[in-house]
C-alpha cells in the first residue's frame, strides 16, 4: 500500500534557528502533498497545500515566508520552518495523495521543539 | 464550503461494549468522507472511507461507518470495544474527491477511553 515517510520523527532546535522537514511518497507518486499542524489535543490545521513543481497554495493566516514549502519531485515535499520561535513547537504532519485506491496518507508526524 | 461536527471531544466505553463515535458533515457538494485514528505522537491512520459507494462502509479493526444522506450523518461504531481501541478519532470531508483541488477538512476530534 501507499507509505508516506517523514522525517525527521522529533527535532528541537534553538530559537532564531531553521528547521527542514521532509515527507516522501515511498512507493507511489504524489502530486499534491499537505501539511497540516496540530496543537496538543487539537485537530490538524491544514497550513497549504504543495503542487508538484508550482508554489504551494497557503491557507489564510499562514505566513508563507515564515513556513517555506518545496515540492520539487513526485515524491518528495519539504517544510522549512524558518526563524523558528517556541510559539512554532508543535506537531507537523505531511500528507499525500494519490490517484486511485490510495487516496490520502499521512505521514507519522514530526513534534517540532523550540527552545 | 464543506465542515465535519464530532459531537464528544470524550467518549468513555467499557471493554466490549458498543463504540459510537458521532460525525456530521457539510457540503455544498456530494462528499467523500473518513474516519483516521491517531495514536499519540503519530501520524494517521485511515479508518475507512465512503466515497459514494455502498452506504455502509466497513474498515479496519472492525469498524464500520454508514453514510446517511438524510441526516448528513457519518458515523463510526464498533459492535465490541478493545483496550487497543483508545486513540483519537477524526472525521474528515473531501471537497472534491479526488480532483486535483480537493483537499481534506478535519472535525475536531474525539478521543475515545475505553475502562477494564
Amino acid at each position: 500500500g501507499a507509505v508516506v515517510s517523514q522525517h525527521p520523527s522529533w527535532v528541537i532546535c534553538k530559537s532564531g534557528t531553521s528547521v527542514k522537514i521532509e515527507c516522501r511518497s515511498l512507493d507511489f507518486q504524489a502530486t499534491t502533498m499537505f501539511w497540516y499542524r496540530q496543537f496538543p489535543k487539537q485537530s490538524l490545521m491544514l497550513m497549504a497545500t504543495s503542487n508538484e513543481g508550482s508554489k504551494a497554495t497557503y491557507e489564510q493566516g499562514v505566513e508563507k515566508d515564515k513556513f517555506l514549502i518545496n515540492h520539487a519531485s513526485l515524491t518528495l515535499s519539504t517544510l522549512t520552518v524558518t526563524s523558528a520561535h517556541p510559539e512554532d513547537s508543535s506537531f507537523y504532519i505531511c500528507s499525500a495523495r494519490a490517484e486511485g485506491i490510495y487516496g490520502y496518507t499521512f505521514g507519522s508526524g514530526t513534534r517540532l521543539t523550540v527552545v | 464550503a464543506q465542515s465535519v461536527t464530532q459531537l464528544g471531544s470524550h467518549v468513555s466505553v467499557s471493554e466490549g461494549a458498543l463504540v459510537l463515535l458521532r460525525c456530521n458533515y457539510s457540503s455544498s457538494v456530494p462528499p467523500y468522507l473518513f474516519w483516521y485514528v491517531q495514536y499519540p505522537n503519530q501520524g494517521l491512520q485511515l479508518l475507512l472511507k465512503y466515497t459514494s459507494a455502498a452506504t455502509l462502509v466497513k474498515g479496519i479493526n472492525g469498524f464500520e461507518a454508514e453514510f446517511k444522506k438524510s441526516e448528513t450523518s457519518f458515523h463510526l461504531t464498533k459492535p465490541s470495544a478493545h483496550m487497543s481501541d483508545a486513540a483519537e478519532y477524526f472525521c474528515a470531508v473531501s471537497n472534491q474527491g479526488y480532483s486535483s483541488a480537493s483537499k481534506i477538512i478535519f472535525g475536531s476530534g474525539t478521543r475515545l477511553s475505553i475502562r477494564p
